[in-house]
Order: C-alpha cells, then structure tokens, then sequence
C-alpha cells in the first residue's frame, strides 16, 4: 500500500458526460501528479500540483481539468468524454519536487460507452 | 530527461537473479536513475534509485556503471510475484522534476515456473 488513495476504482459512464477522481496523498506529500494509461499508450504524464499551485503540465486534454485544494488532496475533472478517453487514471504523490521519491496510487478505472 | 534503452522483454527462472539492463548513454550529471514496476493494470510501484553509488534495498540491487551511461537492475531471488513491466526512468536533480517521471515502455520480464 503506496499510502495514495484514489476514488472511485472503477468508472463507468456515457460519451459527453463529465466525471471527477479524487485522490488522496500521502500524509505529508505536498506534490500530486496525474498520469493516464490507455491500451495503446504508455503512461502519460497530465499534470502536477504542488502546495495547490499548478507546476507542470503534461499531454492533457482542454477537456481536463485538475485541481489541489487546501487540504492538498487533488480532483481531476474530465468532460465532454470520448471513447478514447478510456483508461486508467493514476495519482502520484510525493513529499516535494525534484528528486523526491513519487508513489501512485492503484489508479481509476474509467470506462466510456 | 534523458532518454533510456531497455529490452522489450526477458524472461528469468524462478529463484535465479533477474538482471535487468538499461542503457541512458545521454545522462547528465544531475540525474538519478529510478526504477519502477507495474504489475498487471497495477500503480507502478517504486523499486530503488541511485545517482552514481550502487545501491541496495530489500527488493533490489541498483548497479551504475562509472561512467553512469548504463545500470543493471538485480532482483536477486525472482518469484512468480515479480513478473511485470519494469521502468528504468532517469529524473533530474531539484530545480526540475516538476514533469515528475516520464515513462518510457519498459522491459516486461516473465519469471518461468
């Protein structure tokens, strides 16, 4: 148990739909990261957050949106899906940046009919 | 980040040592060299990192090379358990890092019953 909580786990809804992930960090990481794993791609890299400022952003659609609130757990917001928006959605957390050791969480299951 | 080279796939004997190689002949010299697993649609999980010293844990041996243009990976006593996608990933020192890690395709080592 990496100690990075995401929910839900599994994720079912329709194209043009809008859904949200949580995730928890560890106790103490200050840095989210979101990541994405469909079939045909590797692990893409999305966004981090840092102490709830945006640091850096990856391969992320307009469509997606994310966010660190105060309590630092994060929500990654995805509307107006697609089929091809199907995958598995993870969280990572680490204490800082640089060089910091990030953990992941077991990710969300998303699925869009 | 500099970019790696691992094998797509290996396969190992159960009980034997797993020798993982990863070639990242442009590294520079802020950057450590991580690696992660995945095991099936699992968050991948961090195994062991290192800047230029070998290094080991309670999974795994990190062997860099001097000239730091190649390490080996070592899971010294390989169960069923440990077959997965293997990451050899290479991070910069502070100041960077924000991007997180980037993923590469990794080697898929099948430990054989």
């Amino acid at each position: 148990d990496s100690g990075v909580t995401q929910t839900p786990k599994h994720l079912i809804t329709a194209t043009g739909q809008r859904v949200t992930l949580r995730c928890s960090p560890r106790s103490g990481d200050l840095s989210v990261y979101w990541y994405q794993q469909s079939l045909d791609q590797g692990l893409q890299f999305l966004i981090h957050y840092y102490n709830g400022e945006e640091r850096a952003k990856g391969n992320i659609l307009e469509r997606f949106s994310a966010q660190q609130f105060p309590d630092l757990h994060s929500e990654l917001n995805l509307s107006s899906l697609e089929l091809g928006d199907s995958a598995l959605y993870f969280c990572a957390s680490s204490v800082a940046i640089g060089t910091n050791t990030i953990y992941f969480g077991e990710g969300s299951w998303l699925t869009v009919v | 980040d500099a970019k790696t080279t691992q094998p797509t796939s290996m396969d190992c004997a159960e009980g034997r040592a797993a020798n993982l190689p990863c070639n990242h002949s442009t590294i520079s010299g802020n950057e450590y060299v991580y690696w992660y697993r995945q095991i099936h649609s699992q968050g991948p999980q961090y195994i062991i990192h290192g800047l230029k010293n070998n290094e080991t844990n309670e999974m795994a041996s990190l062997i860099i090379t001097e000239d730091r243009k190649s390490s080996t990976l070592i899971l010294p006593h390989a169960t069923l358990r440990d077959t997965a996608v293997y990451y050899c990933i290479v991070r910069a020192y502070s100041g960077g890092g924000a991007d997180g890690l980037t993923f590469g395709k990794g080697t898929h080592l099948i430990i054989q019953p």
